[in-house]
């Protein structure tokens, strides 16, 4: 299995919905990423998990909530977003943090009313 | 600050025309450079160049790295209306840092 599956693969939901996108592989990756990225932009880092760690946190708003149950699974919790917030939520892997060979899923793609 | 500039911003081509689109980067401790291509949704994968002037090629897609001018061109030849995408450039460096990305070229080719 070499592919990276996100659901749900649209979404949308109110200012003050709480929600969760995500993501898996089963390609014995350890390293997981959550990226943003705004219509004709390109991919903005949100978190990075290296084994199953937050390593990085892109000074993102805590109405985003990432969270890693196990080295296999990503989630993105999502809580009293706004209009704003709208994009397409990636989701990567590689098999370790910086080791660049990322593979993407198709993503989310978020609308916030 | 590391930085990924690509060129250019868009383009329009003809089906069978020969495209380049170019990557400058300034990125401290340079590892390697990669190329994406994007469609609707996932960006996938073309090429990672770690040195210079060593061409990978995958079918009609092609890519080379000059690491002392600090940039990276893919080329396209004889395009097909497939090939319409943003093609996005990203960079590495040794450091514990992800992957840095450029703004993308919006290639549209037309029949």
């Amino acid at each position: 299995d070499t592919e990276v599956t996100q659901t749900p693969k649209h979404l949308v939901m109110g200012m003050t919905n709480k929600k969760s996108l995500k993501c898996e592989q089963h390609m014995g990756h350890r390293a997981m990423y959550w990226y943003k990225q705004k219509a004709k932009k390109p991919p903005e880092l949100m978190f990075v998990y290296s084994y199953e760690k937050l390593s990085i946190n892109e000074s993102v708003p805590s109405r985003f909530s990432p969270e890693c149950p196990n080295s296999s699974l990503l989630n993105l919790h999502l809580h009293a977003l706004q209009p704003e917030d709208s994009a397409l939520y990636l989701c990567a892997s590689s098999p370790t943090a910086y080791n660049y060979g990322y593979t993407f899923g198709s993503g989310t793609r978020l609308t916030v009313v | 600050e590391d930085k990924v500039v690509q060129s250019p911003l868009s383009l329009v081509v003809h089906e069978g025309d020969t495209v380049t689109l170019n990557c400058s980067y300034e990125v401290t401790n340079f590892r390697s450079l990669l190329w994406y291509k994007q469609e609707k949704k996932a960006p996938t994968f073309l090429f990672m160049l770690t040195s210079s002037g060593i061409e990978k090629k995958s079918g009609r897609l092609s890519s080379i790295l000059d690491k002392k001018e600090l940039f990276s061109i893919l080329n396209i030849t004889a395009t097909q209306t497939g090939d319409s995408a943003v093609y996005l450039c990203a960079v590495g460096n040794s450091g514990n840092t992800p992957l840095v990305f450029g703004k993308g070229t919006r290639l549209s080719v037309i029949a």
